[in-house]
């Protein structure tokens, strides 16, 4: 079976540093990229960025871009999301998902077809 | 970046019903604009990809359609399980944007 396997959830105070997993299983890891989504309390979902954990090239949503570090471990076939300096306002559940494909006679198109349960984060002094 | 807008935001319906939700990009995306269902305290799933492709799996009362700047994703009948929040997403440049939202409540 295909999946992906979140770490738990996190309680934090501002200003702590915090890494959050996501394990891939059951498909060639190093094949997909794989996304990070985040969902504020009662809010819809954004983007993050993407790593291809190939060979770890990575893009970022310029609302994200210096405020997180997408990273990945091949050899564990685990992405990761990390915080150096944790604020209030990054409560929320963060989502990984995997960057699939589907074939089509106007070419190739790509959509999140494997999504982990979430990692709830809370920070709160 | 591309922008990209759902309507309504909420709806309320009725099982049976016909519900059409609209998406709309602000610049052209071709057809590279997928849909995902989510329901409360889930991670969402994927309905629809390339505007009007039903993933393996789901329902054929789901459908989609739209190319350059609108799309729709449509519920012909609505069914108890589908009470739920519905998201577009563009898949033709990074950053890959959401729309808001929709979300599908009982009437």
């Amino acid at each position: 079976e295909v999946q992906l396997v979140q770490s738990g959830a996190e309680v934090k105070k501002p200003g702590e540093s915090l890494k959050i997993s996501c394990k891939g299983s059951g498909y060639s890891f190093t094949s997909y990229w794989i996304a990070w989504v985040r969902q504020m309390p009662g809010k819809g979902l954004e983007w993050m960025g993407i790593i291809y954990p190939g060979d770890s090239a990575t893009r970022y949503s310029p609302s994200f871009q210096g405020q997180v570090t997408i990273s990945a471990d091949k050899s564990i076939s685990t992405a990761y999301l990390q915080w150096s300096s944790l604020k209030a306002s990054d409560t929320a559940m963060y989502y990984c998902a995997r960057r699939g494909f589907g074939e089509l006679p106007l070419g190739y198109y790509y959509y999140m077809d494997v999504w982990g349960k979430g990692t709830t984060v809370t920070v709160s002094s | 970046d591309i922008q990209m807008t759902q309507s309504p935001s909420s709806l309320s319906a009725s099982v049976g019903d016909r519900v059409t939700i609209t998406c709309r990009a602000s610049q052209s995306i071709s057809n590279y604009l997928n849909w995902y269902q989510q329901k409360p305290g889930k991670a969402p799933k994927l309905l629809i990809y390339a505007a009007s492709s039903l993933q393996s799996g789901v329902p054929s009362r789901f459908s989609g359609s739209g190319s350059g700047t609108d799309f729709t994703l449509t519920i012909s009948s609505l069914q108890p399980v589908d009470f739920a929040t519905y998201y577009c997403q563009q898949s033709y440049s990074a950053p890959l944007a959401f729309g808001g939202g929709t979300k599908v409540e009982i009437k």
